[in-house]
């Protein structure tokens, strides 16, 4: 039982590159969620999805978008990045909305 | 809108102390209050997670308050050791927050140093 797991743990991109970030779940949950965490800003929702198929907007969704085309993944989509989303991305599962959420490892990435 | 607090940003204490962390928050409409652990270059790791009705939820020396009518929670650590050296994250869950179906709001944590 892995958990929730992330790929990958580090990229640097250049301005106007793309990239996905892959989430992967074992745990069987229907909740998944992409937050971001900056230096001074904790922790901030971009995207969520409360079920295969699904997906909405958090807090930060702007310059993302995201795909759950299977309950286990949840892909999240840079077009065409920016500095600015230089960040530590973290995904999140859970088996519904008022429950503990288990975080995966992150991905450090840094745009140039 | 929804915003929390953490008091201290740091805090160092050497082994053996017990000690509080504190966590406010605007809304009392919640529905939950989780704590976190993170460790340096890692993901978190869920600690205790309070239900609006509950008062406090305790896992072996962690114990954690909620008083939703004043917008605080505190997480006590007893007897702390090195081991414990984190940050420690406080989040709610609010009823009503724009369009994101109370989804976890964050503070932005206490950095704990226990010195052996």
């Amino acid at each position: 039982n892995a958990g929730v797991t992330q790929t990958p743990k580090f990229r640097v991109l250049k301005t106007g590159q793309s990239m996905t970030l892959l989430c992967a779940q074992d745990m069987n949950h229907e909740y998944m969620y992409w937050y971001r965490q900056d230096p001074g800003m904790g922790l901030r929702l971009i995207h969520y999805s409360v079920g295969e198929g699904t997906t909405a907007k958090g807090e930060v969704p702007d310059g993302y978008n995201v795909s759950r085309l299977k309950k286990q993944n949840f892909l999240l989509g840079l077009e065409s990045a920016a500095p600015s989303q230089t960040s530590v991305y973290f995904c999140a599962s859970s088996y519904g909305r008022g429950v503990e959420q288990y975080f995966g490892p992150g991905t450090r990435l840094t745009v140039t | 809108k929804q915003e929390v607090t953490q008091i201290p940003a740091a805090l160092s204490v050497p082994e053996g102390e017990n000690l509080v962390l504190n966590c406010s928050f605007t809304d009392s409409a919640i529905y939950n209050l989780q704590w976190f652990r993170q460790d340096p270059g890692k993901g978190l790791t869920s600690l205790l997670l309070i239900q609006s009705s509950q008062r406090e939820q305790t896992s072996g020396r962690l114990n954690a308050s909620l008083d939703k009518s004043s917008g605080r929670s505190t997480l006590y650590i007893a007897a702390s050791q090195p081991g414990d050296s984190a940050t420690y994250l406080c989040a709610v869950r609010p009823m009503n927050y724009g369009g994101s179906q109370g989804n976890l709001i964050f503070g932005k944590g206490t950095k704990l140093s226990v010195k052996p």
